[in-house]
């Protein structure tokens, strides 16, 4: 079956401006998970969504927003870009059950300039 | 709080050599544990998964083995080869509402023939 689907694979910005990301989960699945990596920070979970419904958060500012549609295609937005939010974003999607564990695509690589 | 202590890399071993990653974590109950794995460029890959104490998770040749007693999750593989050459991440998903992973620091793993 077809894996999860991030686009745009790569993206340069400026700073100030706003990004959109897309990813298509795993057909059947229901929960989209965004996360944010970094050289220095790592892997920080950003927020999860299930059914259309935001189930849990972490710890980003409001600059970061997501969404999910009935199709369980997700988006994550970032606006006022920085230059520090320059980072692979993955997104993963799972059944209900984080027992299940996570399929993750392969990423968006974005640049702010 | 939850979080992931990896042993830190990188490690460097040669072809056919015993291969142990540590991992501890801390976290209220059971979370289920996991160990990912990324390849240059590519996002994160399952390797093995782990949802209850003494479970033993296996995939590809790794192990690794749920231990409650000591909250750890060791990633070891019998005989590595240059295609082992990675970054490998412990993780937890607590036991809270919805789905969302804790991510150790990785570890880089390069192999030589």
């Amino acid at each position: 079956k077809a894996g999860v689907t991030q686009t745009p694979r790569y993206l340069i910005k400026t700073r100030g401006q706003q990004v959109t990301l897309s990813c298509s989960p795993i057909s059947g699945h229901r929960s989209v998970s965004w996360y944010q990596q970094t050289p220095g920070q790592g892997l920080q979970f950003l927020f999860e969504y299930f059914s259309e419904t935001q189930r849990n958060k972490g710890n980003f500012p409001g600059r970061f927003s997501g969404r999910q549609f009935s199709n369980s295609r997700s988006e994550m937005n970032v606006s006022t870009l920085e230059l520090g939010d320059s980072a692979l974003y993955l997104c993963a999607s799972s059944s209900f059950s984080q027992a299940d564990g996570y399929t993750f695509g392969s990423g968006t690589r974005l640049t702010v300039v | 709080g939850n979080s992931v202590t990896q042993m830190e890399g990188p490690v460097t071993l040669s072809e056919e050599a015993f291969l142990t990653i540590n991992c501890t974590y801390t976290a209220t109950g059971y979370p289920s544990l996991f160990w990912y794995v990324q390849y240059p460029g590519e996002g994160l890959q399952l390797l093995l998964k782990a949802t209850k104490a003494d479970d033993k998770g296996s995939n590809k040749g790794f192990e690794a083995t749920y231990r409650k007693e000591t909250t750890s999750f060791h990633l070891e593989k019998g005989s590595v080869q240059v295609s082992d050459s990675a970054v490998y991440f412990c993780a937890l998903s607590p036991m809270e509402y919805g789905n969302k992973l804790v991510f150790g620091a990785g570890t880089i793993l390069r192999v030589k023939s």
